[in-house]
């Protein structure tokens, strides 16, 4: 157990629809990364957030928005779902968010878009 | 765009056999590189973060070793066992702090 938490575990929804994801670090952590895992791919970064600002951005689709609240815990937002977005998503924590810190990984929550 | 090459792909070995797998990438843009362990339904296990050029990282069977100059890094199992079994991953961050994994190597460890 990494101490990091997401829900929920699966979700189901239909395309169009909105959805979100929720993120709990580890205790002490300031930054959250999210992830996504597609069949076809490996894991893609999304956005990184460190002490509730956006530190990075990596392949996240215009549709997609993420925050970090003030105690810490992460949303990440799906709008106008597609057939596509259907994957696992990963949440990570680390310390300070910086390139050298070992980041822990949440159990994922898996997106069912039909 | 950057690439991080994994190989191989896939690796069956026998229990008691020792093995390696290679992660390449651009030493241009080195900062740092990860080793994850990931099992099957279960998440991403941090095991080696390493930093300079010429590193050596151990824990219990598993060690790496990192080359910046030439990009690559190494691991390598010593004596796989049945629950060595998962995937591989390494990850490059380029100091934006962007993290770009490889596609990662999938062992498969027979008893």
């Amino acid at each position: 157990d990494s101490g990091v938490t997401q829900t929920p575990k699966h979700l189901i929804t239909a395309t169009g629809q909105r959805v979100t994801l929720r993120c709990s670090p580890r205790s002490g952590d300031l930054s959250v990364y999210w992830y996504q895992q597609s069949l076809d791919q490996g894991l893609q970064f999304l956005i990184q957030y460190y002490n509730g600002e956006e530190r990075a951005k990596g392949n996240i689709l215009e549709r997609f928005s993420a925050q970090q609240f003030p105690d810490l815990h992460s949303e990440l937002n799906l709008s106008s779902l597609e057939l596509g977005d259907s994957a696992l998503y990963f949440c990570a924590s680390s310390g300070r968010g910086e390139s050298t810190d070992t980041q822990y990984f949440g159990p994922g929550t898996r997106l069912t878009v039909l | 765009i950057l690439n991080v090459e994994q190989s191989p792909q896939s690796l069956h070995v026998q229990e008691g056999d020792s093995t390696n797998f290679t992660c390449s990438f651009p030493s241009s843009n080195f900062y740092a590189l990860h080793w994850y362990r990931w099992e099957t339904a279960k998440s991403p296990e941090a095991l080696f973060v390493m930093t300079l050029n010429g590193d050596e990282k151990k824990k219990g069977r598993i060690s790496a070793t990192l080359n910046t100059k030439e990009g690559y890094s190494y691991l390598y199992i010593k004596g796989s066992q049945p629950e060595d079994s998962a995937t591989y991953l390494c990850a490059l961050n380029t100091g934006g702090f962007k993290t770009i994994f490889g596609a990662g190597t999938r062992l498969f460890v027979k008893a």
